[in-house]
C-alpha cells in the first residue's frame, strides 16, 4: 500500500496556459476526491467519483475545470485557461466505501502546488 | 448546506501540556461523523481521531481525545502530553452519511495553527 500519489507536486505555469494533474489512489480503493486548498485555509470540496461515476461537483468546479476517472483507478484534474486566481494546492483523497455509506476513513495524498504567474 | 467553524486560528502548548482545540458545526441531519485532521507543514493531511454520530462515548486515541456534545454542535480536540511532533495545522471536519446528496464528502473548518515550546 503506497498511499495516494499525486503528480507534478509542483506546477508553474502562465495564465491561460492548461494544466493537468494526475492522481493515483490507494489500490481497491473506489472513491475518489478532489479539494482546493490556500495558504492558511481549510480545503474546499471540488469534485468526487465513485469507480467511474462522478458523484458530485462543486460550484468552485467552473467550466474551466474537468475532473475524470476513465477507469475507475487513476484520475486526472485539467484546468484550461489558468488564471492567477487558481493558484492553490490541489489534493486528492480516497477511500473505500460500500455502497451509499460514507462512514470508511478518507486518506490524502501530499498535494500538487500550482503557481499561475 | 453543513459549516463547520473552528474560531481558534491558533493556539500554543508547552510540551508534557494539555491543549483543546474547539469546533463547532452546523448540520440538520443526524446520521454523519466528525473528524480532526493534521496537516504538518508541507506534509500530507492524516486522520487523527474520528468521532461517528450515534455514538455518545467520546472518541479516544492514545493521547487524542475529543469532547462531543451533539446536542450543542461542538466537537472539541484534547491533546494530552503534547509533544514536538503535534505541531501542525489541526482542521475540523464533517461528512455525511449516506442518503439524499452531498454525502460523502468532508466539509472542513478553517483550521487551527497548533505551536508546541520545548
Amino acid at each position: 500500500d503506497t498511499g495516494v500519489s499525486q503528480n507534478p507536486r509542483h506546477k508553474i505555469t502562465k495564465r491561460g496556459q492548461n494544466v493537468t494533474f494526475r492522481c493515483d489512489p490507494i489500490s481497491e480503493h473506489n472513491r475518489l476526491y478532489w479539494y482546493r486548498q490556500t495558504l492558511g485555509q481549510g480545503p474546499e470540496f471540488l469534485t468526487y467519483f465513485q469507480n467511474e461515476a462522478q458523484l458530485e461537483k462543486s460550484r468552485l468546479l467552473s467550466d474551466r475545470f474537468s475532473a475524470e476517472r476513465p477507469k475507475g483507478s487513476f484520475s486526472t484534474l485539467e484546468i484550461q485557461r489558468t488564471e492567477q486566481g487558481d493558484s492553490a494546492m490541489y489534493l486528492c483523497a480516497s477511500s473505500w466505501e460500500l455502497g451509499l455509506n460514507s462512514g470508511n476513513t478518507i486518506y490524502f495524498g501530499e498535494g500538487s502546488w500550482l503557481t499561475v504567474v | 448546506a453543513q459549516t463547520v467553524t473552528q474560531s481558534q486560528p491558533e493556539m500554543s502548548v508547552q510540551e508534557a501540556e494539555t491543549v483543546t482545540l474547539s469546533c463547532t458545526y452546523d448540520t440538520s441531519e443526524s446520521d454523519y461523523y466528525l473528524f480532526w485532521y493534521k496537516q504538518p507543514p508541507s506534509r500530507q493531511m492524516i486522520l487523527v481521531i474520528r468521532q461517528e454520530a450515534y455514538k455518545q462515548q467520546n472518541a479516544t486515541e492514545n493521547r487524542f481525545s475529543v469532547n462531543f456534545q451533539k446536542a450543542a454542535k461542538s466537537f472539541s480536540l484534547k491533546i494530552s502530553d503534547s509533544q514536538l511532533g503535534d505541531a501542525a495545522m489541526y482542521f475540523c471536519a464533517y461528512r455525511r452519511n449516506a442518503g439524499g446528496t452531498s454525502y460523502g464528502k468532508l466539509t472542513f473548518g478553517q483550521g487551527t495553527i497548533l505551536t508546541v515550546h520545548p
